[in-house]
């Protein structure tokens, strides 16, 4: 079945600086790839998602790109600041409809 | 409009009786998903419905765990004979396709 890693596992940045957090996945018939932000106590919310069919998607601040020969994704955060301060859960699945397999997440940090 | 809601926010219980936890999906998302969250890791899924399809049970860990759902509404998630390795937040999810919605969760405790 799908494997999906996560790396890092936590990231501190200072308010302003970029940061990136890189996902792998194992099946190459996956072809949907969310990201979720959760606050601490709160339920995931979706940041952005990407579909296979594309190669980069972009959301204000926000932006995934994705690797379908390498098999990784990437979620990008540009000028952040300390509310983006949550853990951040990419995850995978092979077509809507699917269970989601998720990464282990990453704790981000912004300092003011 | 409503997103979707789970019931208790809250359970403590104690270890070997059983819990029965509650989720209302969006109204018209016809998929339904129950994920386990322990302290401090991802999401592990557990039990998906879609429309009158067989439930995909694959994620279930144990047969203590069962679900139901009503239709395209209401499902429940019932642990029997809890153990302390059931503590977690259980997030139910649902959608029309993609992306998925999460509720808010149920903290179980069992002491």
């Amino acid at each position: 079945g799908e494997n999906v890693e996560q790396h890092p596992s936590t990231l501190s940045v200072q308010e302003g600086d970029s940061a990136v957090i890189k996902c792998t996945y194992s099946d190459s018939a996956s072809n949907y790839f969310p990201w979720y932000k959760q606050e601490l106590g709160k339920r995931p919310q979706l940041i952005i998602d990407i579909r296979s069919n594309v190669g980069e998607k972009k959301d204000q601040r926000i932006a995934v790109t994705l690797n379908k020969t390498a098999k990784h994704f990437s979620l990008h955060i540009t000028e952040t600041q300390p509310e983006d301060s949550a853990v951040y859960f990419c995850a995978a699945s092979n077509r809507g409809f699917q269970k989601l397999v998720f990464g282990t997440g990453t704790r981000l940090l912004v300092s003011p | 409009g409503a997103g979707v809601s789970q019931s208790p926010s809250n359970k403590v219980t104690e270890k070997g009786k059983d819990v029965e936890l509650r989720c209302d999906p969006i109204s018209g998302h016809t998929a339904l998903y129950w994920y386990r969250q322990r302290l401090g890791q991802g999401l592990e899924f557990l039990i998906y419905f879609q429309g009158n399809s067989a439930p995909d049970k694959s994620g279930l860990p144990s047969d203590r765990f069962s679900a139901e759902r009503t239709g395209e509404s209401v499902s429940t998630l019932t642990i029997q004979r809890t153990q302390q390795e059931d503590s977690a937040v259980y997030l139910c999810a649902s959608s029309r396709q993609d992306p998925q919605y999460f509720g808010p969760g149920t903290r179980l405790t069992v002491l």
